[in-house]
């Protein structure tokens, strides 16, 4: 149990374009969801809390604008990185909470040329 | 500001001995700690946790140990396999009025040798 799928799992676009990533609870509810940044040699970063049915919590340094999060259901989360830039190249990776634990999806690699 | 450390970045293990991965916060009003493995490239897999009113839980290989007064968990891995070798995260769970969220050191890469 406790299965987050996220997709997709590599995206390649153009500098100015927006990119939708999406993750899934696959056999449980998530009111609540996470996505983080990771870039290389580094630990995760906390990007903001997703919350089903309202607006999500950004943490410092992140912009709301840019990085667009919607929980519409109980079971998907997405984030959508608009006019992205080559900096916004990075792995995004999802969790869902159970409880006190959380359980991550396998990431999207990004790279915006 | 640091609240989880984990102050090794690497560590190396003969296949079939102990790794021993340490962990310190700084944060008493944590109550919940989490221990993930991860593979480059990939989400990391939650491993095991423990409570604030355990001071020790174990799973298979892997037993976690808290120390609240130290303010210190680590993560005991016997026998350790050459799959092991992986970036283990520990990850401690914030108060509810911060959200509930995952603080994470900054990983340990373990690397068990054949």
């Amino acid at each position: 149990g406790a299965v987050v799928s996220q997709h997709p799992s590599r995206v390649i676009c153009k500098s100015g374009t927006s990119v939708k990533i999406e993750c899934r609870s696959l056999d449980f509810q998530a009111t609540t969801m996470f996505w983080y940044r990771q870039f290389p040699k580094q630990s995760l970063m906390l990007m903001a809390t997703s919350n089903e049915g309202s607006k999500a919590t950004y943490e410092q340094g992140v912009e709301k604008d840019k990085f667009l999060i919607n929980h519409a259901s109980l079971t998907l989360s997405t984030l959508t990185v608009t006019s992205a830039h080559p900096e916004d190249s990075s792995f995004y990776i999802c969790s869902a909470r159970v409880t006190e634990t959380q359980y991550f999806g396998p990431g999207t690699r990004l790279l915006v040329l | 500001d640091q609240q989880v450390k984990q102050n090794s970045p690497s560590l190396s293990v003969q296949e079939g001995r102990i790794s021993i991965l340490n962990c310190d916060y700084t944060n008493s009003m944590f109550d919940y700690f989490l221990w993930y493995k991860k593979y480059p490239a990939e989400g990391p897999t939650f491993l095991i946790s423990i409570s604030s009113i355990k001071d020790k839980n174990e799973d298979g290989r892997f037993t976690v140990f808290l120390n609240k007064s130290a303010k210190h968990l680590s993560l005991h891995i016997v026998p350790s396999q050459p799959g092991d070798s992986a970036v283990y995260f520990c990850a401690a769970s914030a108060p509810p009025n911060q959200g509930g969220k995952l603080i994470f050191g900054q990983g340990t890469e373990l690397s068990v040798k054949p």
